[in-house]
């Protein structure tokens, strides 16, 4: 197993574009989560899974974003009409239900121009 | 969840033994506290986690007193690939988890 994958590394798109990032765990992993990280800043929690069952959202998380984990497996991250205020890291991480850990993935970096 | 509050930069030599203490004076009875190490462009990677009093792994030591309002991650013999963000979280196991801005650790040759 390698780790959390996502794709892609970086991403660039003009404001008002969608974008769809992914995202695939550690396999038996069930609880996924999205988080966002701006420069300078710890990263912010979007949003998590359980299996396929999305249990929180954050208020960050506006009508612009969705999120969905088919299967219970991988996950997608999709933003809807960007804005240059969506510029960010966008971090996943997996871990087993009842681990004190979470296995992060090195990100997508957005940039909206 | 509790709020933490940890200094935003450290400076350290390669070698020496670096302590980057946390507060968090709300902690509850079911919290853990939890450290994170982050690297540039990579995600955050989990260091050590405790409960109360010490926890020691092959990476670094874990100091938590009786009341539990603060917290002391122990780096021993920094190199200069330690130099990176330290993150201190406080919150249970089962819940996501809440970041601050960490701690800015720069290791010098």
């Amino acid at each position: 197993d390698t780790g959390v994958s996502q794709n892609p590394r970086h991403k660039i798109t003009k404001r008002g574009q969608n974008v769809t990032f992914r995202c695939d765990p550690i396999s038996e992993h069930n609880r996924l989560y999205w988080y966002r990280q701006t420069l300078g800043q710890g990263p912010e929690f979007l949003t998590y899974f359980q299996n396929e069952a999305q249990l929180e959202k954050s208020r960050l998380l506006s009508d612009r974003f969705s999120a969905e984990r088919p299967k219970g497996s991988f996950s997608t991250l999709e933003i809807q009409r960007t804005e240059q205020g969506d510029s960010a890291m966008y971090l996943c991480a997996s871990s087993p239900g009842t681990a004190v850990w979470r296995d992060f993935g090195s990100g997508t970096q957005l940039s909206v121009l | 969840l509790a709020k933490t509050t940890q200094p935003i930069s450290m400076d350290s030599y390669e070698g020496q033994e670096v302590n980057i203490t946390c507060s968090h004076n709300n902690i509850a009875t079911n919290d853990y506290i939890t450290w994170y190490q982050q690297f540039p462009s990579q995600g955050p990677r989990f260091i050590i986690q405790g409960y109360k009093t010490k926890v020691t792994n092959e990476v670094a030591s874990l100091f938590i007193p009786a009341d539990r309002k603060s917290s002391t991650l122990s780096l021993p013999r920094v190199s200069l690939s330690d130099t990176a963000v330290y993150y201190c979280l406080v919150g249970p196991n089962t819940d996501k988890l809440i970041f601050g801005t960490g701690t800015r650790l720069q290791v010098f040759p």
